[in-house]
């Protein structure tokens, strides 16, 4: 069955610097969300994206976030520089309309 | 702006008993969602319901879009069904989720 993959799984990183983490969808999926989890709180939406651009942001996805899928395939999530805040599981997920949203295992990201 | 409200928060019950867990959004909805989340932290899709009733394995999952409530049945519960379910909504033309808090469900043996 596809899936979606992600990596890295866990990610450490010093507060300031830039992250990408990066997903790989199901190959005939047309649309791309990133969404994360704060540590006990609930799955907040980051970012929809379709077509080669942004369809939809929440208040969260500020200048610092940034959506691209540099190759075709690789769907990637960039963080210019983290803060302690923006430690969180997040998740991509994908789907092939408007349908149900398959979603990768996460990537833990943690901000020190 | 749409609120997605699960009760209970945590159920704890044992092996074989009926579940039923519930889903109450405040705005039309083009579709609900119902996801696991195990222990791990990976999010599951179990269901994708607009109208009436699905059903798959010992899994149902019921909508009724004029009472704006959904639920989530699991019956013969079994410990590996523990986990976290989570009712998440979807608009017209505007598919991102917008999730409830979870139900945190244990079944003990």
């Amino acid at each position: 069955e596809p899936e979606v993959t992600q990596t890295p799984s866990h990610q450490v990183t010093q507060m300031g610097q830039e992250v990408i983490l990066r997903c790989v969808p199901i190959s005939n999926h047309l649309y791309f969300y990133w969404y994360r989890q704060i540590l006990g709180q609930k799955v907040e939406f980051l970012v929809s994206f379709y077509n080669n651009e942004i369809s939809e942001k929440s208040e969260i996805f500020d200048d610092q976030f940034s959506v691209e899928r540099p190759d075709g395939s690789n769907f990637t999530l960039k963080i210019r520089s983290t803060k302690l805040e923006d430690s969180a599981m997040y998740f991509c997920a994908t789907a092939g309309g408007y349908y149900e949203q398959y979603f990768g295992p996460g990537t833990r990201l943690t901000v020190t | 702006k749409n609120e997605v409200e699960q009760s209970p928060q945590n159920l704890t019950a044992q092996e074989g008993e009926f579940i039923t867990i519930n889903c109450s959004y405040s705005v039309g909805i083009s579709a609900l969602h119902w996801l696991q989340q195990h222990p791990g932290g990976g999010i599951v899709s179990l269901f994708m319901l607009s109208s009436g009733k699905k059903k798959h394995g010992r899994l149902i999952a019921t909508i009724n879009i004029q009472e704006k409530h959904s639920s989530l049945h699991i019956t013969a519960s079994h410990p590996r069904d523990s986990a976290v379910y989570i009712c998440a909504v979807s608009f017209f033309g505007n598919e991102k989720l917008t999730f409830g808090t979870g139900t945190r469900l244990t079944i003990i043996p």
